[in-house]
């Protein structure tokens, strides 16, 4: 089946770093994937996508990779901030149904 | 302002006590999904409807009804609640019919089934 994991440990960096996360997908290849922030308590906040013809995909201080050979997702934090400890999820749709799989999800902590 | 709604916010009841959550959007979005999310388990789709008077299984559908009869509108139906569906759900809605849509999410409603 679908399967799409994320480093279930928590990630603690000191601020002024890059936070790198690891979104890695098995027995499929998407055709997109999704970043996602959640603060405790609160609905996800989209706030990348990246799709399988692009290699990556920036926003302000945040950068998405895909490798399709890896089968592997980066969401990089450059210059990473207190205000940017959260859960971050990466989620996959189908290119044909309205179906979408979210990994578990990993914990930024970023330390003064 | 743009917005997705869920009512109620918190719930608690008890083992066989149908109940609804709202869902409602004002983005005129076609796309409309439910959640559960559970420690461990991560978010898991629940139902999804891609338009008025359709909608589909996502991987976790058991136990649980909805209905589309307006675009606005996706209410969550628990005909017979059993513990095991204590839970933080949401609901979501995108302009996309989940192609790559981007996925706009209520504020979540924590339900306790006793």
């Amino acid at each position: 089946s679908q399967k799409i994991e994320q480093n279930s440990e928590a990630l603690n960096i000191q601020e002024g770093k890059t936070a790198t996360l690891t979104c890695n997908y098995t027995n499929y290849s998407p055709a997109y994937l999704q970043w996602y922030r959640q603060d405790p308590g609160r609905g996800p906040v989209f706030l990348l996508l990246i799709r399988e013809n692009e290699k990556e995909k920036r926003k302000e201080r945040l950068k998405v990779t895909f490798d399709t050979t890896l089968k592997q997702s980066l969401f990089h934090i450059t210059a990473s901030q207190p205000a940017d400890s959260a859960t971050y999820l990466c989620a996959h749709g189908s290119s044909n149904t309205g179906k979408l799989i979210f990994g578990q999800g990993t914990t930024l902590q970023v330390k003064p | 302002e743009a917005q997705v709604t869920q009512n109620p916010r918190y719930l608690i009841t008890v083992t066989g006590k149908k109940l609804t959550v709202t869902c409602s959007q004002n983005m005129n979005h076609e796309y409309m999904s439910w959640y559960r999310q559970d420690p461990g388990l991560g978010l898991r789709q629940i139902y999804y409807s891609m338009n008025v008077e359709v909608t589909d299984k996502g991987d976790v559908p058991e136990g649980y009804k909805v209905s589309r009869k307006e675009k606005r509108n996706f209410p969550l139906i628990l005909e017979s609640p059993s513990p095991n569906q204590t839970s933080l759900y949401f609901c979501a809605s995108s302009l996309s019919k989940g192609l790559a849509g981007e996925q706009y999410f209520g504020p979540g409603t924590r339900l306790t089934v006793t």
